[in-house]
């Protein structure tokens, strides 16, 4: 059965703090990984990874996929807290083109 | 990227009733899924709305529950059916293109 686990499930941090969310995935016909930020109801697009070891970077945000260990980090460096919100891992697939999440990570930036 | 619209936005419901939910592209798309959301959860695949044909349903969801619509390449609806405090969700459509998956503002439904 296709799973997406994510880790933590939930961390607090305080403004300026590094954090690294992680992302590991058992899915048969993997396409591409995908990263969400949710905030009040639609998820907003941050990243799609396709290849391993190629770093995406978005501001304060970056995230890498590898494909043979079958994770994907998502690192938010300086943190602010309007970075609080839910972070959510997905993995497209090739059949049907599904996209299956994970239980998402929950993080708090506090001043 | 696919810009998409939903409503209602939200909507307060009586047990036993039906409600339709209207998803509108605004670009010609082949795939658009349905999610539902419940308090507290991650975002768990409804169906696959496939315009032309029938939808496919994943593990746990029937068409005589969650009856979809999909005419044609830009719009699609999902109704919940007979209505029941456990249906109480954010329900969102969701479209892809170029391997992004794009989503609606969601629907959130109280069932009483």
């Amino acid at each position: 059965e296709d799973k997406v686990v994510q880790s933590p499930l939930s961390l607090v941090v305080h403004e300026g703090d590094t954090v690294t969310l992680n992302c590991s995935y058992e899915v048969t016909n993997f396409r591409s990984l995908l990263w969400y930020k949710q905030e009040k109801k639609a998820p907003t697009f941050l990243f799609m990874l396709t290849s391993s070891g190629i770093e995406k970077k978005s501001g304060r945000l970056s995230s890498i996929l590898d494909k043979k260990e079958l994770f994907s980090i998502l690192n938010i460096t300086a943190t602010q807290t309007g970075d609080s919100a839910i972070y959510l891992c997905a993995v497209g697939k090739t059949s049907y083109d599904k996209v299956i999440f994970g239980p998402g990570t929950s993080l708090s930036v506090i001043p | 990227s696919a810009v998409i619209s939903q409503k209602p936005s939200r909507d307060i419901c009586q047990r036993g009733t039906s409600l339709t939910i209207q998803c509108q592209v605004d670009s010609q798309v082949t795939m658009m899924f349905w999610y539902r959301q419940q308090p507290g959860q991650s975002l768990t695949l409804i169906a696959t709305a496939n315009q032309g044909s029938e939808a496919t349903y994943e593990s746990g969801f029937v068409i005589d529950k969650f009856p979809i619509s999909r005419p044609n390449l830009t719009f699609s609806t999902l109704t919940v059916s007979n209505m029941s405090p456990e249906d109480s969700s954010i329900y969102l459509c969701s479209a892809e293109e170029t391997g992004e998956l794009f989503f609606g503002e969601g629907s959130r439904l109280t069932v009483l």
